[in-house]
């Protein structure tokens, strides 16, 4: 079946726009995830899902940064007032219930704020 | 924080030599996972052992897990040219239920052919 998608692929946007970010897990997988990746470092935690609501939102690094999920499946990173240090590669992962939490990643948005 | 921290951070060996990298972390955990990643995309799920395992194979993986020192092992053997990549460890945060992923800096693998 279809794995997790991202989109968009890249994104380039200035510094104090608005951007979205949207992800797509795999069908009928209950929890999704949201990390970031800056080059030669690990992927870090921001957020993430069960069902609709946000079971665990401490690594969002401030209030610019805000994720939903309002229907369960879909899912949307938003990133207000953008800044250069936002830049980065944003992950995406999906997991179903009682499978030992193995997490399933999309290919990632890579975004760059000039 | 249950961050996985794997060592070495950088690794160059010659195609067909073993590969092996450790990981160590903090408190108990109910598995371990591990991963590998491309080019900075596409982070790939390798393995889960789960802290009643002391040895799981996959192909030319195997992993360890000592929940007494805390730490674990990825080994690869007859290692390929297309093993190159970053390797990861992913202990789940030792906070209840919670399901996020904590990780390290990860082992960059280079196999030279």
């Amino acid at each position: 079946g279809a794995g997790v998608s991202q989109t968009p692929s890249n994104k380039v946007t200035e510094k104090g726009k608005y951007v979205e970010l949207r992800c797509d897990p795999i069908s009928g997988h209950t929890a999704l995830y949201w990390y970031r990746q800056s080059l030669g470092q690990g992927p870090e935690f921001l957020i993430y899902f069960q069902g609709t609501g946000a079971a665990d939102d401490s690594g969002l690094p401030n209030d610019r940064f805000f994720a939903v999920r309002p229907e369960g499946s879909v899912s949307t990173l938003k990133i207000q007032r953008t800044e250069r240090g936002d830049s980065a590669v944003y992950l995406c992962a999906s997991s179903s219930v009682g499978n030992d939490n193995e997490q399933f990643f999309g290919p990632g948005t890579r975004l760059t704020v000039l | 924080s249950q961050q996985g921290e794997e060592d070495p951070q950088a690794l160059s060996i010659q195609e067909g030599e073993n590969a092996t990298m450790n990981c160590s972390y903090k408190t108990s955990i109910n598995n371990l996972q591990w991963y590998r990643q491309n080019s900075g995309r596409g982070l790939v799920h390798l393995i889960l052992i789960r802290s009643n395992e002391r040895e799981k194979h996959s192909g030319r993986l195997r992993v360890t897990l000592d929940t007494s020192k805390k730490s674990s092992s990825l080994l690869i053997t007859a290692s390929r040219a297309a093993d190159t990549a970053s390797y990861f460890c992913a202990p789940p945060s030792n906070a209840g239920n919670n399901r996020k992923l904590i990780w390290g800096l990860g082992t960059s693998l280079a196999v030279n052919p």
